[in-house]
């Protein structure tokens, strides 16, 4: 079945470690996306996406980087730059054709700052 | 400023009983609607989503919504709630043809008492 698919599912980070969230799909989805959960939040835009080698910073895009060297793939890296990256990532994609979008969730990582 | 407020943080109902949880938006655009349900520890799933013709849209697992522009509202209702539909919702907005990004909400916990 298609579907996304982030790993781990649990990640500790140090102090001053620079960790990488995978996010694969294979959807044949042309926009992916990474979002940020924390409690009584809801979800802030970190990257998006929409074509391969081309990305852009979302609402909160400091600390973090991604890379998009492939249509599947879409790794987002927390760098020691973000000061508090304790949260719950969210990965999403869509398909742009036609218009009639809707986001297609993974089932997230857990970060953990220990 | 586009933004989407869910005013209900909590909402406890018993099962059996009739569901109502409010979204209301502001967007300057034609909107695209969303709702997401989120099960603890898990991605978000789409119940429903409008984006024109009839404003009463149908959706999975028994919600439906309606899109009332007059009162920039876009609630979710459900005429009797199962225990299973414990897990935290989420609205969400976004323009048509326009995939730059989705505005989500701060999301309603439901809780659902035996």
């Amino acid at each position: 079945d298609g579907g996304i698919t982030q790993s781990p599912k649990y990640l500790f980070r140090k102090e001053g470690q620079n960790v990488t969230l995978s996010c694969e799909q294979n959807l044949n989805h042309d926009a992916m996306y990474w979002y940020r959960q924390d409690p009584g939040q809801g979800l802030r835009l970190i990257y998006y996406s929409q074509i391969v080698n081309d990305f852009q910073k979302g609402d909160i895009a400091e600390g973090y980087s991604v890379s998009r060297e492939k249509k599947e793939s879409f790794p987002l890296t927390v760098t020691s730059a973000q000061k508090n990256p304790t949260a719950f990532y969210l990965c999403a994609s869509i398909s742009r054709q036609g218009g009639l979008y809707g986001y297609t969730f993974g089932s997230g990582t857990r970060l953990t700052v220990v | 400023a586009q933004s989407v407020t869910q005013p209900d943080i909590h909402i406890t109902v018993s099962e059996g009983a009739s569901l109502e949880l409010r979204c209301n938006y502001s967007y300057g655009a034609t909107p695209y609607l969303f709702w997401y349900v989120q099960s603890p520890g898990q991605g978000l799933q789409l119940l429903l989503k409008y984006f024109s013709g009839d404003t009463l849209v149908q959706g999975i697992k028994g919600f439906e919504a309606e899109f009332k522009r007059s009162q920039s509202s876009f609630n979710l209702r459900k005429p009797s709630v199962h225990w299973s539909d414990a897990a935290e919702y989420f609205c969400a907005v976004g323009a048509r043809y326009n995939t730059d990004k989705l505005i989500f909400g701060t999301g309603t916990r439901l809780q659902v008492f035996p």
